[in-house]
């Protein structure tokens, strides 16, 4: 099975922009998950998406968002970006959701100028 | 896990040696964790996970022991390896969710 694939691998943007990440999970898997990765703060919880449904969200502002595709591809979007956006964000995916093994993308490495 | 910001300790290791990183978890309602091990430039690699009704679980070169009374997570890597050399990240979760909380991570460095 192919693993995990986010699009796209690298992106620079401005202050003020916006930007979409995309994100394919592993065929079947219906639990998409982003978290954010920082030196500064190490790995954080974003959202997580199961069934085109925001199940979870994490200690994040609303400039942060995402959707879920019927097909369980995912998406999210940062809105109005801050330099403190700078960072590697990774999906994860997994079957249920439910406790179990998550797989993780290789990340999209975000630098806002 | 807490945090360690930029400074991540460093465990250095000798090839062939017995690696073992410890992590404290936050949440003592946590009843799922998971190791992971990250290189650089990729995303993180699931290598073991353990469930809180058990204190131990082994897997190909790993093992993970569990000490729910002082919150305690170690990772055991038999024979370590060039290739083991990354950064490894404990992560827990609670009450059948996906959210995980990930430790600040411990470098982990093999000398050949």
């Amino acid at each position: 099975k192919a693993g995990v694939t986010q699009t796209p691998r690298y992106l620079i943007k401005t202050r003020g922009q916006q930007v979409t990440l995309s994100c394919s999970p592993i065929s079947g898997h219906r639990s998409v998950s982003w978290y954010q990765q920082t030196p500064g703060q190490g790995l954080q919880f974003l959202f997580e998406y199961f069934s085109e449904t925001q199940r979870n969200k994490g200690n994040f502002p609303g400039r942060f968002s995402g959707r879920q595709f019927s097909n369980s591809r995912s998406e999210m979007n940062v809105s109005t970006l801050e330099l403190g956006d700078s960072a590697l964000y990774l999906c994860a995916s997994s079957l249920m959701g439910l406790e179990e093994t998550q797989y993780f993308g290789p990340g999209t490495r975000l630098l806002v100028l | 896990g807490e945090s360690v910001g930029l400074h991540l300790p460093t465990l250095s290791v000798q090839e062939g040696d017995n690696s073992i990183i410890n992590c404290a978890y936050s949440n003592s309602a946590s009843d799922y964790f998971i190791w992971y091990k990250q290189e650089s430039g990729k995303g993180p690699q699931f290598i073991i996970d353990i469930r809180s009704n058990m204190d131990k679980r082994q897997g190909q070169r790993v093992t993970v022991l569990l000490n729910k009374t002082v919150k305690h997570l170690s990772l055991q890597i038999a024979a370590t390896q060039p290739g083991d050399s990354a950064v490894y990240f404990c992560a827990e979760t609670y009450n059948a969710g996906n959210m995980l909380t990930f430790g600040g991570g411990t470098r982990l460095m093999v000398k050949p």
